[in-house]
């Protein structure tokens, strides 16, 4: 079973620079979630999506990120504009049904805001 | 609030000795709990979850209610235990929190 792949693995940019992360989750997972993980904290949901409707949102910054779940697949993630604090890791994360279930990761995206 | 704590960021135990890694939650209803391990290079990988009741790599979890916490276990440690530990309860509307995660080293 092929797992949850993410790319880039890393992206460097300056700060006020847009950047985006994809996900492709495992196949046939109607859950998809976005996590962001700054150096010594644990993973922070960003948004969960079930099928390609947004589950929950709550503590993503909305005045410079969003996301999307076309078809309710693949997802990708965006920034505009970044500032220095939103380096960090992002994680992909998918599972078979609710938020309940076991989550399976994707290696992350390493984001360096300069 | 819901919240989850791991009071130990660092958690350092000689080979063969036994691990205890805490976390105490706090949350509305009835949470599902997980733990989640990251070995180095890796990625993040489910450890054990509370409904399923298995032992994996000879960890086990017990659910305290009254306390409200989830302490991971385990009799003996190995040196290919040395990971990052994360708890996670998830509960109602699969509201999910990770802990802020223990650093579990193990010494020969």
């Amino acid at each position: 079973e092929a797992g949850v792949a993410q790319s880039p693995r890393y992206k460097i940019i300056e700060k006020r620079q847009s950047v985006a992360f994809w996900c492709n989750p495992i196949s046939g997972h109607a859950t998809l979630y976005w996590y962001q993980q700054i150096l010594g904290q644990g993973p922070k949901l960003l948004i969960q999506f079930q099928n390609n409707g947004v589950v929950d949102d709550s503590q993503l910054p909305k005045d410079r990120f969003s996301a999307e779940r076309l078809k309710g697949v693949d997802s990708t993630l965006k920034i505009q504009p970044a500032k220095l604090e939103d380096s960090a890791v992002y994680l992909c994360a998918s599972s078979l049904g609710g938020g309940r279930e076991t989550q399976y990761f994707g290696p992350g995206t390493r984001l360096l805001v300069l | 609030a819901q919240r989850v704590t791991q009071p130990e960021k660092l958690l350092s135990v000689f080979k063969g000795a036994p691990v205890e890694l805490k976390c105490n939650y706090s949350y509305s209803g009835s949470p599902e709990l997980f733990w989640y391990v990251q070995y180095s290079r890796q990625r993040l990988q489910l450890l054990l979850r509370h409904i399923s009741r298995e032992s994996i790599k000879g960890f086990t979890a017990d659910l305290n209610k009254g306390e409200t916490s989830f302490h991971l276990k385990k009799p003996f440690a190995q040196e290919e235990d040395s990971a990052m530990y994360y708890c996670a309860p998830t509960g109602s509307a699969s509201k999910i929190i990770f802990g802020s995660g223990t650093r579990l080293s193990i010494r020969p």
